[in-house]
């Protein structure tokens, strides 16, 4: 099956400060990406979803100037988590299809925990 | 919108037994229905999808079934060994946009 990849697969950072994480589809053109939150023991709750060339359309209620995504090439998008604060701690996947495919690749997540 | 939800939401079976979750959708434009299993700390992984033009697929010791007058498609996973051990999330599509469901945390008793 296709690959996506993310990086990293965990981060600490201070509040108050950036983090940018990485979704790369690394055996295929991704025409969209998709990031997910998921929150321990729970379902993915969708975030946002980018088009390669366009802006991310956000779901209600995920601060779009908070949780900045740009999908600038059709291998890669980065979802750049801005002023970061301790509730921002939870686990970041990615995913990506490719064309008119149906199918969803996920990445391995990323561990996020803002201290 | 779609709204999935899926049964049950722990399953403990003995290594050997079958195992099988069940989910329902609601939205009758919905024609793809993956099945992904998650490990602890990891991405979900597909592990067999069906599509509406059909109504059984299998691939070795997991299939899965569709009914889509009643809005419901099952996982079977049949000879269950320990490395089946994870969390197991249905989806329904009928667009770009995947709904999920909540997870069934599956337990395999060696």
């Amino acid at each position: 099956g296709a690959v996506v990849s993310q990086h990293p697969s965990w981060v600490i950072c201070k509040s108050g400060t950036s983090v940018k994480i990485e979704c790369r589809s690394l055996d295929f053109q991704a025409t969209t990406m998709f990031w997910y939150r998921q929150f321990p023991k729970q379902s993915l709750m969708l975030m946002a979803t980018s088009n390669e060339g366009s802006k991310a359309t956000y779901e209600q209620g995920v601060e779009k100037d908070k949780f900045l995504i740009n999908h600038a090439s059709l291998t890669l998008s980065t979802l750049t988590v801005t002023s970061a604060h301790p509730e921002d701690s939870s686990f970041y996947i990615c995913s990506a299809i490719s064309g008119s495919s149906y199918e969803q690749y996920f990445g391995p997540g990323t561990r996020l925990t803002v201290t | 919108g779609e709204n999935v939800e899926q049964h049950p939401s722990t399953l403990s079976v003995q290594e050997g037994d079958s195992a099988v979750i069940k989910c329902t959708y609601s939205d009758s434009a919905s024609n793809y229905f993956p099945w992904y299993k998650q490990e602890l700390g990891k991405g979900p992984q597909l592990i067999i999808d069906i599509r509406s033009n059909v109504g059984e697929k299998k691939d070795q010791r997991i299939a899965v079934t569709l009914n889509k007058t009643a809005k419901h498609f099952s996982l079977h996973i049949t000879e269950t060994q320990p490395e089946d051990s994870a969390v197991y999330f249905c989806a329904a599509s009928g667009s770009v946009q995947f709904y999920f469901g909540t997870g069934t945390s599956l337990t395999v008793i060696p």
